[in-house]
Parts: structure tokens; sequence; C-alpha cells
């Protein structure tokens, strides 16, 4: 595709409801990565994924977060029994290099997630 | 501290004004440094990359990096109301698979 591309745009969710984000990375991009930004806040880096091998979640805040890339192409992440500390925007980036130094990342426009 | 900080702003400038944003760090073992710009309800776009120290430019942009300081700069020249939007710092050392933001700073350029 011509961009990182994520949804659903927005999410809504009650407090202790599972909610599941989707990202379609630029065609043919290795690495992809997942990035929280509260507001007011500049993104923070929460895991990454080289084809389908998670090498890197020590972001993730605790084990209610999971996220996977079956393929190497599509990934989602995961958030059990969402609590209000979680409402944030969820950034996908995506990059045709390997490994995390320097590299030239293509965010895609996020999620918002709101937990009521 | 956090690794990475700088000002929040807001920064209101008039058409045509030099703007200059700033970051410092604290981490010496930083080597890549990125300005990403990020317009509202839309992800950060890369803006300019620096590899170690010295200065980039690309058109009305001017990026600076002093690593003897921890201090990295952005020059915006002769801004345009099109410039208004979120200016996030971030960097990252070798071998790491992480960007670590500043908060940004939100520029707006009144016509």
């Amino acid at each position: 595709g011509a961009g990182v591309s994520q949804s659903p745009r927005y999410k809504v969710a009650k407090r202790g409801q599972d909610v599941a984000l989707r990202c379609d990375p630029i065609s043919g991009h290795v690495s992809l990565f997942w990035y929280q930004q509260a507001l007011g806040q500049g993104p923070e880096f929460l895991t990454y994924f080289q084809n389908e091998a998670q090498l890197d979640k020590s972001g993730l805040p605790s084990d209610r977060f999971f996220a996977e890339r079956p393929e190497g192409s599509v990934s989602t992440l995961k958030i059990q029994r969402t609590q209000q500390e979680d409402s944030a925007v969820y950034l996908c980036a995506s990059s045709q290099a390997l490994g995390g130094a320097g590299e030239k990342l293509f965010f895609g426009s996020g999620t918002q997630l709101s937990v009521l | 501290q956090k690794e990475v900080e700088q000002d929040p702003g807001p920064l209101s400038v008039p058409e045509g004004a030099i703007v200059s944003l700033n970051c410092t760090y604290s981490n010496s073992a930083f080597q890549y440094f990125m300005w990403y710009r990020q317009y509202s309800r839309k992800g950060p776009e890369l803006l300019m990359y620096t590899y170690s120290s010295g200065n980039k430019e690309d058109g009305r942009f001017t990026a600076q990096v002093d690593k003897s300081s921890k201090y990295i700069s952005l020059f915006i020249r002769d801004s345009q109301p099109s410039d208004s939007a979120t200016y996030l710092c971030a960097m990252s050392d070798t071998g790491a698979n992480n960007l670590f933001f500043g908060t940004g700073t939100r520029l707006t350029v009144i016509p």
C-alpha cells in the first residue's frame, strides 16, 4: 500500500473489555514497531518485530498487552482487560531496514483508544 | 529524569519568522538524531535525519547536533502557516530497536 494503515481509527472500550488494534505496514517492510502516545507526550516504544519474529517487547507496560505478526506482514496489538490508563493513541510504524537503530520509520495515523 | 527533554511550548510566530526548536538529552550513546513533524490526528512524519554531530540542511530546514553539549536544534526559515504542527525530536543509539522521543513542541505560524 501507499502508507502504513491502522484500524480502527477510534476505539471506545469499557473498562475491563479486550481490544484488538490492527496495523498494515508498507508492503515489503521487514521491521514493524508499535508505539504508545499519551496526550501531550511523545511516542513511547512498545515492541518491535523483524518479519514474524518479535525481537523486542521491553516496552510493553504489562502482561495485558500482547502483539503478534504471524505472517510477517499485518500485525495486531491486543490489550486485555483494558484500564483507563491505557487510553492513548497507538501508533504503528514500519521500515524496510533490519534492526532498529537509526532507522527511518514510516508511521500510520494511529488508533485512538479511549477507555471509559 | 527523562532521556530526552523538549520544551512543549506552545510556540506562536508570525509568518516569515525564523523558528528555533531544541532538545537536550542525557544518554551519550545516542548517535542517530531525527526530527519528526506531526499534524493533528496524524502520525509522525520524518523531517530531518542526522547521524552523529554536525549540521544538515534541507530547503528551509536546518538540523544541528552538538554531542558535546547533548543538544540538538531544528531551525525553520521563512516559516509558513503550513508549518503549524507539533515537532518531535527523536534519537537512538547503535544496536537499539527503539527511538526515544521528546514530548514535542507545538508550533503555530500566524498568517
